[in-house]
This record gives structure tokens, sequence and C-alpha cells, in this order.
């Protein structure tokens, strides 16, 4: 059982590029997030969804984009990098119902150069 | 005023003693109360969690809630090197999914 899989471990990316992070998860939950961590600044919600197809922002969407076609995949997309989305990102995902305990991923380190 | 506070430590203790990590909450409507810890360079896991006021036992974790304070403990005792991580509380509400987190505090256990 993989849990929550997240691609790729490292990226450095140079100001204006763009790219995708992937997350995966085989645990048929319905829920799926992405935070990111800064040092001394916790995890901060980017994006969530609920099921396929629906997604929402959470504290942070700006320059981050979403998409949730599966129950399995839920890809982050950052647009135009810039240094300030230098952080480690992190997928979560949980059935929702209760405690609503999450399963993280292992991270993306990402730096914008 | 953030709706979850925590001190980032770091808190050094020795090996065998008691740890305590504390947060605080604004939001009044938090019933479930998680701790998660995070290995450095790891992913954050569930720790243990409590509903509601009250005191929850896992070993040597006792997890400790105070609905009227508003405050969340979490003690360690005997600790082990091997708890050196970060500690991170996370309040929230029954069907709510922007879940929040604590800035959480580093553990540093020294052998």
């Amino acid at each position: 059982n993989a849990g929550v899989t997240q691609t790729p471990k490292f990226r450095i990316l140079k100001i204006g590029q763009s790219m995708t992070l992937q997350c995966t998860q085989d645990m048929n939950h319905n829920y799926m997030y992405w935070y990111r961590q800064d040092p001394g600044m916790g995890l901060k919600l980017i994006y969530y969804s609920v099921g396929a197809g629906i997604t929402d922002k959470g504290e942070v969407p700006n320059g981050y984009n979403v998409s949730r076609s599966t129950t399995e995949d839920f890809p982050l997309r950052l647009e135009l990098a810039a240094p300030s989305q230098t952080s480690v990102y992190f997928c979560a995902s949980s059935e929702g119902s209760g405690a609503n305990v999450l399963t993280f991923g292992a991270g993306s380190r990402l730096t914008v150069l | 005023q953030k709706e979850v506070e925590q001190d980032p430590g770091p808190l050094s203790v020795p090996e065998g003693a008691i740890v305590s990590l504390n947060c605080t909450y604004s939001n009044s409507a938090f019933q479930y109360f998680m701790w998660y810890r995070q290995y450095s360079r790891k992913g954050p896991e569930l720790l243990m969690y409590t509903y509601s006021s009250g005191n929850k036992e896992d070993g040597r974790f006792t997890a400790q809630v105070d609905k009227s304070s508003k405050y969340i403990s979490l003690f360690i005792r005997d600790s082990q090197p091997s708890d050196s991580a970060t500690y991170l509380c996370a309040p929230q509400r029954t069907g709510f999914q922007k879940l929040v987190f604590g800035t959480g505090t580093r553990l540093l256990v020294s052998p």
C-alpha cells in the first residue's frame, strides 16, 4: 500500500518557468489537499478537493492551480514561478468523515531562482 | 488573532525527561484536536487525537484538551532521542474541510 505519492521530490526552477507537482493516492480517499510549509510558518493550505471535479481555494492559492479529474490524482500547477514559491509542498488525502485524519506524502522541495 | 498558536521552539530536553507541548486556539467550534509528528525531511503523520475535552493516553503520550481555556497539550513521558521531531497541533471542526495547523514545536531529545 503506497499511500500518498508525490513527484518530483526535488526541483529547481527559474523565475517565470512553470511546472506541475504530481500527487496520487491509492486509498480511495475522497478528500485531497495541497499544503506548503515554510520554515517556522507551519502548514498553509493552498487548495483542496472533496471529490473528482470539485476543488476550492485554501489560505494561499495565488500563483497556483489544481484539477481533480480522478479520485486518485490531484496535481498542483505552478504558473510563472516566483522566488516566493520556494517551499516544501505536501499533498495529503483523507476520508473526510468524523476525525478528518490526513495521510501526507513525503513532500516535494521546490526552489525558484 | 491566529486560529492556532504554537511556540516553534526548539525545545531541548535530556533523555528521560517529561515533555509538555502546548497550543492555544481561538475558535470554540473546534471539536477534534489532532497531534501530528513530523520527522526531519518527512511528511507529518498522525500521532493521536482527542474528541472534545479531556485526556487520552497512548503509551508514553497523553493528549489533553481544556475547552474552557482553549488550551491543548501533549505530554511525552520518558522521552527518547527517537521522539526528536516537530509536533504540530491541528484542531478541527466536524465537516469543515479547511484544516488549520499550528506552526509546530521542534523537540530535541539528547541522549
